[in-house]
Formats: C-alpha cells, structure tokens, sequence
C-alpha cells in the first residue's frame, strides 16, 4: 500500500515566522511530489511542485525533496494569518498519474 | 485562462437514487481525474482518464460507481442506487501528461445523500 504521512497538526506560528511542513512516503518509485493549499470548505490549489532532490524555492515557499531518505517538506516564509489553511502532500509514482494524498497539516498562523 | 468546472457545485438526493456530476477540464490537458473527499478525510483517488480510456479505474468503490469521457473533453461521474456513506465532495482533476503532471482541480460537488 503505498502511502503518504504527513502530522495533522494544528501547526500555530506566529505571524511572520517561518512554517515548516514534513511529508514522508513510502514508494520508493514515486518521482514527483506536490503541495496543495486547502482552505476550509474550497478545493484544494497547487503552489508547489517538486521532482528533483534539493530544494526549490517560489516566492516565500520552498519546497525540499530528499528521495535517499523519502522525505518532502515545505517551508513558508514571512508566515501571514492568510496561510492558515490545511496543507497537503501528494506523490505520484512512477507508470501511474494518480496522486497519493496525504491527510493534510492544518497551519494556524496566529498574529 | 478558464479553470476546471464542476456542476452542480451542490447536490441533496434521497437514498437510492441516481447521480450524476460533471466535469469540464481545462482546454488541452489530456488527463482528467476524480478524485472524493468525505468529511475531515483526505482525498481518495477514483479513476483516470487519459483521453476517453480510464487505464486506471482502481479507486472505484463499487460498481453503483461508473464514470465516462467524451470527446477527450468532458467527463460524466454516475453513482448509481446512492448510499448515505457516498455523501461528500466529488473534485475533479485536470493535467497535461508532457513536461508536468501537475494535477489542477475544480471546485467540487457537494453530495449529501438523505
């Protein structure tokens, strides 16, 4: 069964701080990796892609993908009360194109 | 430009009737997927089309659950006989399979089944 793990929080940050987002998988054969925003009651909206290990950086996100150790993780700079929301990890494995979803982190930034 | 659409964007039905929900995917992406996510669940992945063939039905509850595409465009989800545990929101996915396989979505149907 191929999985993706993510803690389910709540995660709470001050304003302006920086969240940090973890994401684990167990398919070794999972090549691209996906982080989608969910505000309660909307569907989910991609911010962030990643396929390569490193880090990847837009605007204030970084996306970090390390495959030796299965681990994909998102970084939010300058967090703003308008990033709480519930943050989902999703790997796509090699031959198919469906994602594999984790069960989100929800991201509380406080002022 | 145009997103992915989904209609109706809410659905009440009674228990044992038909459903159907829709989805148009954004202009050119060749992939389409459904995907469902009940309350305070993660989403679940249903079937994927690749023009008008789902190589990849596996995520399919139950065969009350049928889906099709035409035209490499629009695709049609039907739940059959509705079940109380089928309420919940039905996203629909779209993604060009060549250089990504960024999936984008639409806003969803809300089924509640009474």
């Amino acid at each position: 069964q191929k999985e993706v793990e993510q803690n389910s929080g709540p995660l709470s940050v001050p304003e302006g701080a920086i969240a940090s987002l973890n994401c684990t998988y167990s398919d070794r054969g999972s090549q691209s990796f996906f982080w989608y925003r969910q505000y309660s009651g909307k569907s989910p909206e991609l911010i962030m892609s990643i396929y390569s290990n490193g880090d990847k950086e837009d605007g204030r996100f970084t996306a970090q993908l390390n495959k030796a150790s299965q681990y994909v993780s998102l970084l939010i700079r300058d967090s703003q009360p308008s990033d709480s929301a519930t943050y989902l990890c999703a790997g796509r494995s090699g031959g198919y194109n469906k994602l594999i979803f984790g069960a989100g982190t929800r991201l509380a930034v406080h002022p | 430009g145009a997103g992915v659409s989904q209609s109706p964007s809410n659905k009440v039905t009674e228990k044992g009737k038909d459903v159907e929900l829709r989805c148009d995917p954004i202009s050119g992406h060749t992939a389409l997927y459904w995907y469902r996510q009940s309350l305070g669940q993660g989403l679940e992945f249903l079937i994927y089309f690749q023009g008008n063939s789902a190589p990849d039905k596996s995520g399919l509850p139950s065969d009350r659950f049928s889906a099709e595409r035409t035209g490499g465009s629009v695709s049609t989800l039907t739940i059959q006989r509705t079940q109380q545990e089928d309420s919940a929101v039905y996203l629909c996915a779209s993604s060009l399979l060549r250089e990504s396989y960024e999936q984008y979505f639409g806003p969803g149907t809300r089924l509640t089944v009474t």
